[in-house]
């Protein structure tokens, strides 16, 4: 079974620059979580959907980060214009129900010039 | 506050010993427990989960924790380590007021000395 595939595993750019982060979770999962990993804050949640619809992105740190759901089958998250300080790897996760565990991606490195 | 604390951001053990690492939660209400491994440069792994079946939970790669409500905890045991171990555990919580959301320890990296 193909797991989340998260695209592109590594993009370097420049600062200013739009970046746009791609997932694809496991077919039949209603959620979808977006994280951030770094070695100073660990793993953060940014933002969650169930069934398409955003239900928490209190952890999206400000408003260049912005996430979408178009359908069940795919989800962005783009940073508008990109900083340095962003430079992390971005997981996105699945999960069948809100008692399941997540999935996991491989992950985007993400390094910001 | 619903938190989760892993203690000892760095654990090392020789190959063969027994592999301890220790998970704490802080809610009135047994959640839904997990532990994943990462290994460098990968995404996180479900290593096993608690969801109020059996306390005494098996997973792959020979791991097993047990979950005991009396001192919230959910530690993390390997009777032998093996090289291949070597990684970064993290334990997560789901609170059943958190819509399905993860609470993520803060992670602890497993060093296996030959």
């Amino acid at each position: 079974d193909a797991g989340v595939i998260q695209s592109p595993r590594h993009e370097v750019t420049e600062m200013g620059q739009e970046v746009t982060l791609r997932c694809k979770p496991i077919s039949g999962h209603d959620y979808l979580f977006w994280y951030r990993q770094t070695m100073m804050r660990g793993l953060e949640l940014l933002i969650y959907f169930n069934n398409n619809v955003p239900i928490d992105d209190s952890g999206m740190p400000e408003d260049r980060f912005s996430a979408k759901m178009p359908n069940a089958s795919f989800s962005t998250l783009k940073i508008q214009p990109s900083e340095p300080r962003d430079s992390a790897v971005y997981f996105c996760a699945s999960s069948p129900h809100r008692e399941a565990a997540q999935h996991f991606g491989d992950g985007t490195r993400l390094s910001i010039l | 506050a619903q938190s989760v604390t892993q203690l000892g951001s760095h654990v090392s053990v020789s190959e063969g010993a027994l592999v301890l690492l220790r998970c704490n939660y802080s809610s009135s209400v047994p959640p839904y427990l997990f532990w994943y491994v990462q290994y460098p440069n990968q995404g996180l792994q479900l290593l096993l989960k608690y969801t109020s079946a059996a306390t005494l939970v098996k997973g792959i790669n020979g791991f097993e924790a047990e979950f005991k409500k009396s001192e919230t905890s959910f530690h993390l045991t390997k009777p032998s380590a093996h090289m291949s171990d070597a990684a970064e555990y993290f334990c997560a919580v789901n609170f059943y007021n958190q819509g399905g959301k993860l609470i993520f320890g803060q992670g602890t990296e497993l060093s296996v000395k030959p």
